[in-house]
């Protein structure tokens, strides 16, 4: 059972590049979950997927896009990168994310992936 | 805005003795808390949690307590142990529509000296 695993682990890019992380779990999870990691300014959420075929904005989703390709991967895309978006991107699920029973489960994180823009 | 402030960055601990980790929030929508543990190049993992219609869960050496009318929380570890140095992140969960939202604090961390 490998939970949640992240690639890459490290990337730099150019400003203007374009890269796709990914991110797949093992654990039969309906939601998954993207979130950035700056100093001083804890977990941010930017975008989740509560069930497979849904997607939606979290707290800082400008400039990302991302993809559910199925119950087990959510990847995330930064289509021309800046380097406002130098940061540690980690990838999380959980069993059942909300929902209308609004049940909260904890959210497994992969280990992060370090990016650096230039 | 900060709706989950843990207000002491950093804090350092003899081993055996009691850590205890403070977190505060602003908004009474909270109505679950969460804490993680973060070890460097790690993703956090999950520690223990605490519904709001409760003000104490215990699960081993860790204690949350809560104190609704104060909008206080707080994680104790009895007794501290070497391997317990890392970030501890606190955590609040509200209903957002049909999903809920999980606010992240901070972080404060914990480093235990032998």
């Amino acid at each position: 059972n490998a939970g949640v695993t992240q690639t890459p682990k490290f990337q730099v890019l150019k400003t203007g590049q374009s890269m796709t992380l990914q991110c797949a779990q093992d654990m039969n999870h309906n939601s998954m979950y993207w979130y950035r990691q700056d100093p001083g300014m804890g977990l941010r959420l930017i975008y989740y997927s509560a069930s497979e075929g849904t997607t939606d904005k979290g707290e800082v989703p400008n400039g990302y896009n991302v993809s559910r390709l199925n119950k087990r991967e959510f990847s995330l895309r930064l289509e021309s990168a800046a380097p406002s978006q130098t940061s540690v991107y980690f990838c999380a699920s959980s069993k059942i994310g909300g929902g209308l029973g609004g049940t909260v489960n904890e959210q497994f994180f992969g280990p992060g992936t370090r990016l650096t823009v230039l | 805005d900060q709706q989950v402030k843990q207000n002491s960055p950093s804090l350092s601990v003899q081993e055996g003795r009691i850590s205890i980790l403070n977190c505060d929030y602003t908004n009474s929508m909270f109505d679950y808390f969460l804490w993680y543990k973060k070890y460097p190049a790690e993703g956090p993992t999950f520690l223990i949690s605490i519904s709001s219609i409760k003000d104490k869960n215990e699960d081993g050496r860790f204690t949350v307590f809560l104190n609704k009318s104060a909008k206080h929380l707080s994680l104790h570890i009895v007794p501290s142990q070497p391997g317990d140095s890392a970030v501890y992140f606190c955590a609040a969960s509200a209903r957002a529509g049909n999903n809920r939202k999980l606010i992240w604090g901070l972080g404060t961390s914990l480093a235990v000296n032998p």
